[in-house]
């Protein structure tokens, strides 16, 4: 079965912090996503990965920054948290491979920035 | 570029009664079209998708969408409705042949409830 991970479901940082977003998932999929929630604005995407050490920005990288050094593992970082940051933060997977082109979706984490 | 526009941010309905959950995209090319349900707090999880052929897909849950390229929609529908599908609903498009660049544009959700 299938499975994205992510290090946290609920985390509460302060503004300034450097904050670190884990996804992990175990289907060898080369391309993985880091998209925000919020109410209203659906899912917008932050950044994106098509293999290791490769990264594109999404529609709303400011502020934001990512590390993918293994294949399974995508990390989402906030340099200097600010409050404007505070969301849910979903981490998906996908194989570029045939023609399923859909996505797989961890849990979510939620964060907020006091 | 491409865009998704899900017209009902909310929409009730009473449990057994039909629901049709409506998105409408935008593209200069072909497009794959994706159903996604979010449980409350959960992820997303595929309900269906279109990538070819016949026109009307049959998903998870009972659920099913209907591809129109002419009136470029892919309207989301159940004939009876539970309880348990309470949840958020987002459709969303991936365009045609950009492999490994290809990704995935969100409408901003419609949220299903039911009530007994």
């Amino acid at each position: 079965d299938v499975k994205v991970t992510q290090s946290s479901r609920y985390l509460v940082k302060r503004t300034g912090e450097k904050v670190f977003l884990e996804c992990v998932q175990d289907m060898d999929h080369e391309n993985m996503f880091w998209y925000r929630q919020d109410p209203g604005l659906g899912l917008r995407l932050i950044y994106f990965s098509y293999d290791v050490k490769m990264k594109e920005k999404g529609d709303i990288p400011e502020g934001y920054s990512v590390s993918r050094e293994k294949k399974e593992r995508f990390s989402l970082i906030l340099e200097s948290a600010s409050t404007n940051q505070t969301s849910m933060y979903l981490c998906a997977s996908r194989s570029p491979q045939g023609t399923a082109y859909e996505q797989y979706f961890g849990p979510g984490t939620r964060l907020t920035v006091t | 570029a491409q865009s998704v526009t899900q017209l009902d941010s909310q929409v009730p309905v009473f449990e057994e009664a039909p629901v049709e959950l409506r998105c409408n995209y935008s593209s200069s090319v072909s497009v794959y079209l994706f159903w996604y349900v979010q449980y409350p707090n959960q992820g997303l999880q595929l309900l269906l998708k279109y990538l070819s052929g016949s026109t009307l897909v049959k998903g998870i849950n009972g659920f099913e969408a209907e591809f129109n390229k002419s009136q470029t929609s892919f309207h989301l529908r159940k004939p009876s409705v539970h309880i348990s599908d309470t949840a958020e609903y987002f459709c969303a498009v991936s365009d045609l042949g950009a492999g490994t660049a290809s990704k995935l544009t969100f409408g901003t959700g419609t949220r299903l409830q039911v009530t007994l």
